[in-house]
């Protein structure tokens, strides 16, 4: 069945410096990946969505790359402050079938001021 | 104002009761899903509507019995709880329709069976 790998599922990293978080989908026929944040308590929250016809997208200090080829995309956090720390999901969907979304595992990300 | 609201926030109970949780979007989304949750911070698919048809369940135990009695609105009501029901559970819901767009998340219902 579908399936969505995400890696690490934590992640420590110094303030002002870079995160990187890699996800890998099984279904060929997804072309929409969406990232969500959840801090403590919090709901997932939509902080950037790449489609399958774009391979880089970016938003101030957040960026996407998606490789369709390999069935990979990620997500890039530059300069991070203390404020990014949370959890991080990435998602895969198809807008054909059933409009599903599958989650990754979560990475728990901690910017270490 | 909230965009895909809730109720409740919090709902302790003890095994064996019924409960239910209802949830309501205003944003005129045609789907709507119920996640759960759990204690790893899984995001689990349960049920999927889109405009009131059921679309989507995903081996949930007949306990859980979703119902949409309009495409705004999603509820979820569960028969003889168990521990294992323990969890969050998020209402959300996306354009659908052959469309990429997002899931908006309500804030959650956090289930705490005793």
């Amino acid at each position: 069945g579908e399936n969505v790998e995400q890696h690490p599922s934590t992640l420590s990293v110094q303030e002002g410096d870079s995160a990187v978080i890699k996800c890998t989908y099984s279904d060929s026929a997804s072309n929409y990946f969406p990232w969500y944040k959840q801090e403590l308590g919090k709901r997932p929250q939509l902080i950037i969505d790449i489609r399958s016809n774009v391979g880089e997208k970016k938003d101030q200090r957040i960026a996407v790359t998606l490789n369709k080829t390999a069935k990979h995309f990620s997500l890039h956090i530059t300069e991070t402050q203390p404020e990014d720390s949370a959890v991080y999901f990435c998602a895969a969907s198809s807008t054909s079938g059933t409009y599903k979304y599958i989650f990754g595992t979560g990475t728990r990300l901690k910017v270490l001021a | 104002d909230t965009a895909v609201s809730q109720t409740p926030k919090y709902l302790v109970t003890q095994m064996g009761n019924d409960k239910s949780i209802k949830c309501e979007q205003n944003l005129g989304h045609d789907t709507m899903y119920w996640y759960k949750q759990d204690s790893k911070k899984f995001l689990k698919i349960m049920f999927s509507y889109n405009n009131k048809e059921l679309i989507i369940n995903e081996t949930v135990p007949n306990r859980f019995s979703p119902k949409s009695p309009d495409k705004a609105h999603l509820n979820l009501h569960i028969n003889s709880l168990e521990l294992g029901d323990s969890a969050v559970y998020f209402c959300a819901s996306s354009q659908g329709g052959g469309t990429n767009s997002p899931l908006h998340f309500g804030n959650g219902t956090r289930l705490t069976v005793t």
